[in-house]
């Protein structure tokens, strides 16, 4: 079975520039997690879907980042107007079930100049 | 709130020492905490180490133990005699009911020397 993938799997950016991140859970799996790990600290969950609907995004910076995943399986993490503080690697992750764990992808490590 | 503090790193411990990580937790508006190790070795990604959701209760996985102590609100990672691929950053978290929301610890890096 293969795992969470993600790509980019590295962005380097100027301030002010747009970036996408996208993710492709495992099969099968109805949630899917995004998180924001800045260096140095634990993984800080942003927004997570259940198939294609939004259950949590209050932690979400809704001016400058949306996602979406319109099919229930792959999502798309975008950042308008990226910021310094934005530095951070970007995790996904995915869960079947409420008897399971979540899994987690590679993640994407970004660094905003 | 509901937060998770844990031993801050890095933490260096000599192969076959013994190894307790600090981990507790604050549920305030959690009703029923689940309570996690999770585990990222150099080069992979995160992955799940143990997990525990009912009180009292003990995980073990991978010769590490932690027991879900409610009364005094902690999780502490233990092992006995740790080895130099024990190596790696460990995150406690908690999770709400079925763990759809899940907080983490700042991580605590771990080296082992041989």
């Amino acid at each position: 079975e293969a795992g969470v993938t993600q790509s980019p799997r590295y962005a380097v950016l100027q301030e002010g520039q747009a970036v996408s991140f996208w993710c492709d859970p495992i099969s099968g799996h109805d949630t899917l997690y995004w998180y924001q790990q800045p260096r140095d600290q634990g993984p800080q969950l942003l927004v997570y879907f259940r198939d294609e609907a939004v259950i949590d995004n209050s932690q979400l910076p809704s001016d400058r980042f949306s996602a979406v995943r319109p099919k229930g399986t792959n999502s798309t993490l975008k950042i308008q107007s990226a910021k310094q503080g934005d530095t951070a690697t970007y995790l996904c992750a995915s869960r079947r079930g409420i008897q399971d764990t979540q899994y987690f992808g590679p993640g994407t490590r970004l660094l905003v100049l | 709130g509901d937060s998770v503090t844990q031993t801050e790193g890095p933490v260096t411990v000599s192969e076959s020492e013994s190894l307790i990580i600090n981990c507790t937790y604050s549920a305030t508006s959690i009703a029923y905490p689940n309570l996690f190790w999770y585990v990222r070795y150099p080069g992979e990604g995160l992955q799940l180490l143990l997990k525990v959701i009912t009180a009292g209760q003990k995980g073990s996985s991978r010769g590490f133990e932690a027991t879900y102590n409610k009364e005094t609100t902690s999780f502490h990672l233990q092992k006995a005699s740790v080895q130099e691929s024990d190596s790696a950053v460990y995150y406690c978290a908690l999770g709400d009911t079925n763990a759809y929301k899940v907080i983490f610890g700042k991580g605590t890096h771990l080296h082992v020397l041989p």
